[in-house]
């Protein structure tokens, strides 16, 4: 089974509006952090935000924050206000405490802002 | 350095030959990491370093690669008797140690093309 699905190969968002990038993940550790990162058509991938699986609070970072629903096992990207620098692949990741020796990537999601 | 530093940017390769893919982790980084994003797709881990431990090489496809990293810094990934399958981007990615908070911080990538 994927460890992370993503599965919004695509997605269109006007400037200015919020968006949300769907992420679920399948893990049988109670011990993991969920990650979100960006990779512009530059290509390196930047850190966004972080979930850790005992955290209370939904994440929040800036304009980024993160729809945790651990008894679903969602993680869900919001950016709000969109702006045209926003274009591009974000990927969602997991790390389990028992295998944390690698990240588990989804396939990613290509975000594209309409000015 | 600041970033993780990958050299070269891009490589041009014919079928058959060797090549070497360099990757300089943020310094103090204990942990680094070799993953692969073929055109499209999400990233493959290939090899995982930890200090001095021996490196989890679960993720490498066939035995044409192998990776070494010299005095727990800069590591070397090297691809024998290149295919045209190998074309991707080879992305390298550091962290700071092994809990969940951390992160990857990843360099800019090589993007290798073989003819």
């Amino acid at each position: 089974a994927q460890k992370i699905t993503q599965t919004q190969p695509g997605m269109f968002v006007q400037e200015k509006e919020a968006v949300t990038l769907d992420c679920t993940y399948d893990t049988s550790d109670p011990s993991y952090g969920l990650f979100w990162y960006k990779q512009p058509s530059s290509g390196e991938m930047i850190f966004l935000i972080y979930q850790g699986s005992y955290d209370q609070q939904n994440a929040t970072e800036g304009r980024y924050s993160l729809n945790f629903q651990k008894a679903r096992k969602s993680a869900n990207l919001v950016i709000s206000a969109s702006q045209l620098g926003d274009s591009a692949m974000y990927f969602c990741a997991m790390r389990e405490a028992n295998t944390g020796n690698q990240f588990y990537f989804g396939t990613g999601t290509s975000l594209t802002v309409i000015p | 350095g600041a970033g993780v530093s990958q050299s070269p940017s891009n490589k041009v390769t014919e079928k058959g030959k060797d090549v070497e893919l360099r990757c300089d982790p943020i310094s103090g980084h204990t942990a680094l990491y070799w993953y692969r994003q073929s055109l499209g797709q999400g990233l493959e881990f290939l090899i995982y370093f930890q200090g001095n431990s021996a490196p989890d090489k679960s993720g490498l496809p066939s035995d044409r690669f192998s990776a070494e990293r010299t005095g727990g810094s800069v590591s070397t990934l090297t691809i024998q008797r290149t295919q045209q399958e190998d074309s991707a981007v080879y992305l390298c990615a550091s962290s700071a140690g092994q809990t969940l908070t951390y992160g990857y911080t990843f360099g800019s990538g090589t993007r290798l093309t073989v003819v």
